[in-house]
Formats: structure tokens, C-alpha cells, sequence
């Protein structure tokens, strides 16, 4: 199955950008997502990208896919307070089926 | 958009009790809905698989008998958590897949 890791936590400063980074070992997912989970709340699809591109740019967001290094990750241009929660990578589950496996998840943390 | 509706969204419960989390697919109907655990610094695991009008797959490791999942109708999957102990207490999330996998708020669930 996939092994999927993130760091546990980032601290950035309001205005600053932020890099959410992802490892994985199977490259054979279709789809590659971000969630964003608020605090008390449920998990919210931030972005995805298809496998088969390396970047993807949505407003402050860009997601940049290094299939070589099994790498992934999110940048957050210009964070905001409101940027502040835990971003989890994730990946469906090989066969079409989709349950995602997640990463441990990334505390985002922004201070003025 | 879809919306996934997951009720409670926080319940205290004594040692030994029962305590049912409803997750409600609002504007699409879910053949399939997953439940999630969530524990402290780790990622999301997913606990079980939950089948309209057949018997829930649950994951390796999850206690059948002690996480009770119920789908009955097409918008609604239920899932108890059977004479709970301290070590239940978690947050548990549902999700829903329409053309993306969609997920409730969350149920922080405390025994004491």
C-alpha cells in the first residue's frame, strides 16, 4: 500500500509563503489531492493534480509534482491568518477505487 | 456543491456506554460511504467501508462488534461505537464519494 509522509508541523509569518511537502511511495495514483482541515472541522478538497503534470496553479495556490523524487507539494502564496490548519496530502487507492490514504497531515500555522 | 452532513459533532459519554454518529449524504445519493479515525499527530485511518444494503467492510485490526456500521438508506450511514472505553476517544469523519470524495465535519467523540 501507499506510505505516504508529511512533516508535522510549519510555523510562517502573515504575508509569507508557505510549502506544505509530501513524500509518497506509490507512483501509480491517477490523482494526487490536498485537503484542508480546519480546526473542529471536516476535511475540505483544497486541489488536486493529475499524475501525469507537474505543476498546477489555482489563485495562491500551486501544486508542484515531482514523480522522479516521489515528491509533492502545496505552496500558499501570501498566507493568512485564515490559512492556518492542517493540510493533508492523499492519494487513492491503486485498483480504481477510491479510498484515499492520507499523510499524517501538516499543522499550518501563521502568525502576524 | 454535495454536502455531507455528520451529526454530532461532539459527544462526552460514560465508560461502557454506546454512542451512535450519523453521516448524511444531503444532495447525492451514496451507495458507498467511508468512516475515518483520526489520532492525535497521525493521519487518517480508514476504519470500514459502509454498503448500502449489505454488510460493512471493515479494515484489518477494527473490531467488527465494537464499531457497529448501519447503511441503510442511500443517504444515510450510521456508525456506533459500542460500550465505549477512554481509549474510543478520537475524532472519527465520514465521507461520501460523488465525483469527489466528499467528508463530514468530524465527531470528536470523549469517553470518560
Amino acid at each position: 500500500g501507499e506510505d505516504v509522509e508529511q512533516s508535522l508541523f510549519l510555523s510562517v509569518r502573515e504575508g509569507d509563503s508557505s510549502v506544505i511537502n509530501c513524500t509518497y511511495t506509490d507512483s501509480s495514483s491517477t490523482y494526487l489531492y490536498w485537503y484542508k482541515q480546519e480546526p473542529g472541522a471536516g476535511l475540505q478538497l483544497l486541489t488536486y493534480i493529475f499524475s501525469n503534470m507537474d505543476m498546477k496553479q489555482d489563485q495562491r495556490l500551486t501544486v508542484l509534482l515531482n514523480k522522479k523524487d516521489k515528491h509533492l507539494s502545496l505552496r500558499i502564496a501570501d498566507t493568512q491568518t485564515g490559512d492556518s490548519a492542517i493540510y493533508f496530502c492523499a492519494f487513492p487507492a491503486p485498483g480504481g477505487s477510491y479510498i484515499p490514504t492520507f499523510g499524517r497531515g501538516t499543522s499550518l500555522i501563521v502568525h502576524p | 456543491g454535495a454536502v455531507v452532513s455528520q451529526h454530532p459533532s461532539r459527544v462526552i459519554c460514560k465508560s461502557g456506554t454506546s454512542v451512535k454518529i450519523e453521516c448524511r449524504s444531503l444532495d447525492f445519493q451514496a451507495t458507498t460511504m467511508f468512516w475515518y479515525r483520526q489520532f492525535p499527530k497521525k493521519s487518517l485511518m480508514l476504519m470500514a467501508t459502509s454498503n448500502e444494503g449489505s454488510k460493512a467492510t471493515y479494515e484489518q485490526g477494527v473490531e467488527k462488534d465494537k464499531f457497529l456500521i448501519n447503511h441503510a438508506s442511500l443517504t444515510l450511514s450510521t456508525l456506533t461505537v459500542t460500550s465505549a472505553h477512554p481509549e474510543d476517544s478520537s475524532f472519527y469523519i465520514c465521507s461520501a464519494r460523488n465525483t469527489e470524495a466528499f467528508f463530514g465535519q468530524g465527531t470528536r467523540l470523549t469517553v470518560v
